[in-house]
């Protein structure tokens, strides 16, 4: 069974650009979950998609945005990049319900220069 | 809001040897789960051992286990037998339980960064 795939696995942008990101969860999972970790604040939550619909999400600005298509593939979305944007991005996937074990992918390091 | 600290930024440990990785949380609810999580240098994380809050007996899973400590907030990662493949960050994290909406979005630790030495 393949894994989570995120791509693209590195990318370099600068200020005010925007940048996608791209989630392919395991199949048969419909809920994908993305997280930015970063040195200085750790491993945050972004939001989570079940069946196209965001159910959850975390504390970050309206720059930050999501979807995910019927397919249970998700994208997100950063507008307006920041240098402390830089961090990497993990998508994880998961059957719903809250006992579901989440499985990440490698991660998509983006730099803002 | 629920927190969780771990309070050891870096912890060695030699071939065949025991670690603890300690663990505290902050909540107010009764019921969640809990969880580490390992994330070796190749970056992706996987799934160590999980922990339900209304079971009172420790996970296990092989060389992996837990001590939960409900009352004091307390959920310590005892690696026994460590082998060079156990190096990594360790992460300790805490999801709710209730309801569709908590979903499962995990509140992490900052991590323990794990070395094992020959």
């Amino acid at each position: 069974k393949a894994g989570v795939t995120q791509t693209p696995r590195y990318l370099i942008k600068t200020r005010g650009q925007q940048v996608t990101l791209s989630c392919s969860p395991i199949s048969g999972h419909r809920s994908v979950s993305w997280y930015q970790q970063t040195p200085g604040q750790g491993l945050q939550f972004l939001f989570e998609y079940f069946s196209e619909t965001q159910r959850n999400k975390g504390n970050f600005p309206g720059r930050f945005s999501g979807r995910q298509f019927s397919n249970s593939r998700s994208e997100m979305n950063v507008s307006t990049l920041e240098l402390g944007d830089s961090a990497l991005y993990l998508c994880a996937s998961h059957s719903w319900g809250n006992t579901g074990e989440l499985f990440f992918g490698e991660g998509s390091r983006l730099t803002v220069l | 809001a629920q927190t969780v600290t771990q309070s050891q930024p870096e912890m060695s440990v030699q071939e065949a040897e025991t670690v603890t990785l300690s663990c505290t949380y902050d909540t107010s609810e009764s019921d969640y789960y809990l969880f580490w999580y390992k994330q070796p240098p190749s970056r992706q994380m996987i799934l160590v051992i999980r922990q339900e809050a209304y079971k009172q007996q420790n996970a296990t899973e092989n060389r992996f286990s837990v001590n939960f400590q409900k009352a004091a907030k307390s959920f310590s990662l005892k690696i026994s037998d460590s082998q060079l493949g156990d190096a990594a960050m360790y992460f300790c994290a805490y999801r709710s339980a209730y309801g569709t909406q908590a979903g499962t979005a995990l509140i992490f630790g900052k991590g323990t960064t794990l070395s094992v030495s020959s």
